[in-house]
């Protein structure tokens, strides 16, 4: 069976400091990866998400960036934490088909920046 | 860019009263589906529904799908206390088959007991 896997679960940040949160997914290959932020009571936002080793779509310009490495690694980073990168981080994965499927969520990182 | 829109933002019911959420979305889709979230946690797929498809039923859960008004409604038949999340539905997008999935602002159900 897949699953996945995030973390840290919680983190507490300076401004300025730097951010590496990790996602991994087990049991398929070649997922679709996805980076979503959500703040307080409010909806999803999708930040980042990848078909492929190596490719990237943005949907938000921020000082946040995303890697995938691995075929079933996503990483969310940032050389320089803003106050509002708070949030909590979601990584979803889905089987990759002409259509979007269903999303699978990790269980969040919730991000305080100080 | 916002996709789907939900109203209302927060729906207070009694134990054993039927639940209804829409979900308003802007362009031509393959399909919506809605999630669950309780607090604090990840989201969870509830049920999926294509645009060829007007409604679908999952036990207590049934989506209608209104392409022509870009709408759809999840209602929830007789809600338990344990009902109590917030709901989102979700849409791609027919004309970028890159996997985007873009979510609702969400309707927060409080279910007493």
């Amino acid at each position: 069976s897949q699953t996945i896997h995030q973390w840290p679960a919680t983190l507490v940040q300076p401004v300025g400091s730097p951010l590496s949160l990790e996602c991994t997914v087990e049991g398929t290959s070649n997922p679709n990866l996805y980076w979503y932020r959500q703040a307080a009571g409010r909806g999803l936002q999708l930040l980042f998400y990848s078909v492929g080793i190596g490719q990237i779509s943005s949907e938000v310009p921020q000082n946040l960036s995303a890697s995938r490495p691995q075929d079933r690694q996503f990483i969310l980073s940032s050389k320089k934490l803003l106050l509002s990168d708070s949030g909590f981080y979601l990584c979803a994965w889905s089987v990759q088909r002409g259509y979007t499927g269903e999303l699978f969520f990790g269980e969040g990182s919730r991000l305080t920046v100080l | 860019s916002q996709q789907g829109e939900e109203d209302p933002q927060a729906l207070s019911i009694q134990e054993g009263e039927n639940a209804t959420m829409n979900c308003s979305y802007k362009t031509s889709i393959n399909n919506l589906q809605w999630y669950r979230q309780n607090s604090g946690r990840g989201l969870v797929h509830l049920i999926l529904i294509r645009s060829n498809e007007r409604e679908k039923h999952s036990g207590r859960l049934r989506v209608t799908l209104d392409t022509s008004k870009k709408s759809s409604s999840l209602l929830i038949t007789a809600s338990r206390a344990a009902d109590t999340a917030s709901y989102f539905c979700a849409t791609d997008d027919a004309y970028n088959q890159g996997g985007k999935l873009i979510f609702g602002q969400g309707t927060e159900l409080s279910v007493k007991p």
